[in-house]
């Protein structure tokens, strides 16, 4: 069966150190990957997308890892601070119009 | 305004009530979307219009009707409602050519609860 993980439990982290949450999926092929940003009682906010072909993608504190052997994406924040508290959801892009969503990994970063 | 503006932001109905739930995108994007979230589930796609028409119905119930009168506009009439329908409902739109990456811009989403 189709399958989208991400770690169901919370993910609780000292301020400062590297947060890495992790997208696992199955019997998907997907062009591209994303990584959205929800808090509570919001809409996900888009962050970063990394395409099959590429293997690292990086923007400011972030990094994005897409292994399509291993159909893994990880999803790191250094030098994490408590407003990077929330919940991150992954999603698969399959071009056109057809995203799937996991359900997300909720963060929280203590000071 | 800039963004994806929603109203209301919270809705209280019953279950024989008539309500309808409003989206706008002020992006010029061709795409729009309504998802639901249910708690600690991950977002469900609803529909899709482009340009206008509707390009995808994923098995909703018809008491979900989904109105896009103009790319900017997207209306979810809601009628005969059940409590499990309680959820967050998100509209989105998305710049979408050539089957290339789909980032999403969501609205805030409306609160909705059904009694």
């Amino acid at each position: 069966s189709q399958k989208i993980e991400q770690n169901s439990e919370a993910l609780n982290i000292q301020e400062g150190k590297t947060a890495t949450l992790t997208c696992n999926y199955t019997n998907y092929s997907p062009a591209y990957l994303q990584w959205y940003r929800q808090d509570p009682g919001r809409g996900p906010v888009f962050l970063l997308l990394i395409r099959e072909n590429e293997k690292e993608k990086r923007k400011e504190r972030l990094k994005v890892t897409f292994d399509t052997t291993l159909k893994q994406s990880l999803f790191h924040i250094t030098a994490s601070q408590p407003a990077d508290s929330a919940t991150y959801l992954c999603a698969l892009d399959f071009g056109g119009f057809k995203t799937i969503f996991g359900a997300g990994t909720r963060l929280f970063v203590k000071a | 305004e800039t963004g994806v503006t929603q109203t209301p932001r919270h809705l209280v109905m019953g279950m024989t009530n008539k309500k309808s739930l409003k989206c706008e995108q002020h992006l010029g994007h061709n795409a729009m979307y309504w998802y639901k979230q249910s708690a600690k589930k991950p977002l469900e796609l609803m529909f899709v219009y482009n340009f206008k028409e509707q390009t995808e119905n994923n098995s909703v119930p018809s008491r979900f009707s989904p109105e896009c009168p103009n790319s900017s506009h997207l209306f979810l009439h809601l009628h005969t409602l059940q409590p499990e329908d309680s959820a967050l409902y998100l509209c989105a739109s998305s710049q979408v050519k050539d089957y290339r990456d789909n980032e999403q811009f969501f609205g805030p989403g409306t609160r909705l609860t059904v009694l």
